[in-house]
């Protein structure tokens, strides 16, 4: 249980286009996503945080309308990653949280973006 | 603000001697922390967490955690290691409040466990 899935896996893109990454939970229902950026050799940093049919709530310092968030089920959430530059490049994980609130958030593989 | 701090970039083990990867944290109210394990281009998998209760934590694959409130630690450990446990590990913490926040991880442990 507690399966969640990214797609796609790897992405090439070439500057100034927009990349769209979802990330799903299979088998249960995720009130909260979150999305979070690794760069190689680095921690993972909260991007932002997704609530099913709410806006997303972004980190300090992260471009809400770079990085545009979308919440539309309880089991999908999207990351767009707009006008994609090269220092976009990097590993996009996100994770959910089934309902109950202690739940603990289970992460996905991860998206590898590399904008040419 | 809470953080996370993992001394150790990395940590060398020989298969079968025990383990411990270090893990402090700075919260203000009770933590949720956690321990992550990421094997290379992948995701992360969970391996435990604390939320209330026992200090002693069990979690997958033989791995366990002590929460030391006065330390304000949480190591992770294992009686004895495996080559396949070498992976970068993550230690995390929430600050408790109905789950709405999102992870603060430390930066990450390498395990290298030697045959």
């Amino acid at each position: 249980g507690a399966v969640v899935s990214q797609h796609p896996s790897r992405v090439i893109c070439k500057s100034g286009t927009s990349v769209k990454i979802e990330c799903r939970s299979l088998d249960f229902q995720a009130t909260t996503m979150f999305w979070y950026r690794q760069f190689p050799k680095q921690s993972l940093m909260l991007m932002a945080t997704s609530n099913e049919g709410s806006k997303a709530t972004y980190e300090q310092g992260v471009e809400k309308d770079k990085f545009l968030i979308n919440h539309a089920s309880l089991t999908l959430s999207t990351l767009t990653v707009t006008s994609a530059h090269p220092e976009d490049s990097s590993f996009y994980i996100c994770s959910a949280r089934g309902t109950g609130g202690l739940d603990t958030q289970y992460f996905g593989p991860g998206t590898r973006l590399t904008v040419l | 603000a809470q953080s996370v701090a993992q001394p150790e970039d990395q940590v060398n083990v020989a298969e079968g001697n025990p383990l411990t990867v270090k893990c402090t944290y700075s919260v203000s109210g009770n933590p949720y922390l956690f321990w992550y394990v990421q094997y290379p281009n992948r995701g992360l998998q969970f391996l435990l967490k604390y939320i209330t209760g026992d200090n002693l934590v069990k979690g997958s694959y033989g791995f366990e955690a002590e929460f030391n409130k006065s330390q304000t630690s949480f190591h992770l450990k294992k009686p004895s290691a495996l080559v396949s446990d070498s992976a970068l590990y993550f230690c995390a913490v929430e600050l408790s409040g109905g789950g709405a926040d999102g992870l603060t991880f430390g930066k990450g442990t390498h395990l290298i466990i030697q045959p």
